[in-house]
């Protein structure tokens, strides 16, 4: 139990486009669902935390307008990268969990490369 | 606000032996939870093990055993009999109890090798 899925797992697009990522939980229904990104061969900076039906908490220095966040249903939230630059090329993380002090299950990533 | 202080940024281990990863962490807080996850080379985040701050035996699951002093806010992994599929980075991670208690704080890694 408990997956995970994150859909695309890699793309690739060119600067000044948008890009939308999805994150599903399969077997579950999650309350709030978290986006991290990493940068390589480093841990994972939380960037916002959604709950089903309210809008997103950024952390400080996340571009609200820049990342768009959407919880539209308790097994979807996505991601979406407005105008995309070069330097927004990351993996990005997202996490679903049950609801408070629950545990916290991740899905695989999604690369994102900006050209 | 919490921090998570891991203090090897690599380890290695020849297979089918023992290693212990340090985590430390600061909190003012008495409820709280530990989480060990693992990242292999996939980059798939997989819970290892968790950690009620209220309780005081050490969680276990199979070849992965945690040391919590809660006093001395300290949270060590123990994988025994490694094996080369534990390879992987390893974070240990710090999350609040009660209605605010929801975001995780990561520390900053710790990149295992085991070696045949």
């Amino acid at each position: 139990g408990a997956v995970v899925s994150q859909h695309p797992s890699r793309v690739i697009c060119k600067s000044g486009t948008s890009v939308k990522i999805e994150c599903r939980s399969l077997d579950f229904q999650a309350t709030t669902m978290f986006w991290y990104r990493q940068f390589p061969k480093k841990s994972l900076m939380l960037m916002a935390t959604s709950n089903e039906g309210s809008k997103a908490t950024y952390e400080q220095g996340v571009e609200k307008d820049k990342f768009l966040i959407n919880h539209a249903s308790l097994t979807l939230s996505t991601l979406t990268v407005t105008s995309a630059h070069p330097e927004d090329s990351s993996f990005y993380i997202c996490s679903a969990s049950l609801g408070f002090a629950d545990t916290q299950y991740f899905g695989p990533g999604t690369r994102l490369t900006v050209l | 606000a919490q921090t998570v202080t891991q203090s090897q940024p690599e380890m290695s281990v020849q297979e089918a032996e023992t290693v212990t990863l340090s985590c430390t962490y600061d909190t003012s807080e008495n409820n709280y939870y530990l989480f060990w996850y693992k990242q292999p080379p996939s980059r798939q985040m997989i819970l290892v093990i968790r950690q009620e701050a209220y309780k005081q035996q050490n969680a276990t699951e199979n070849r992965f055993s945690v040391n919590f002093q809660k006093a001395a806010k300290s949270f060590s992994l123990k994988i025994s009999d490694s094996q080369l599929g534990d390879t992987a980075m390893y974070f240990c991670a710090f999350m609040k109890a009660g209605n605010a208690g929801n975001m995780l704080t990561f520390g900053g890694g710790t990149r295992l090798m085991v070696k045949p």
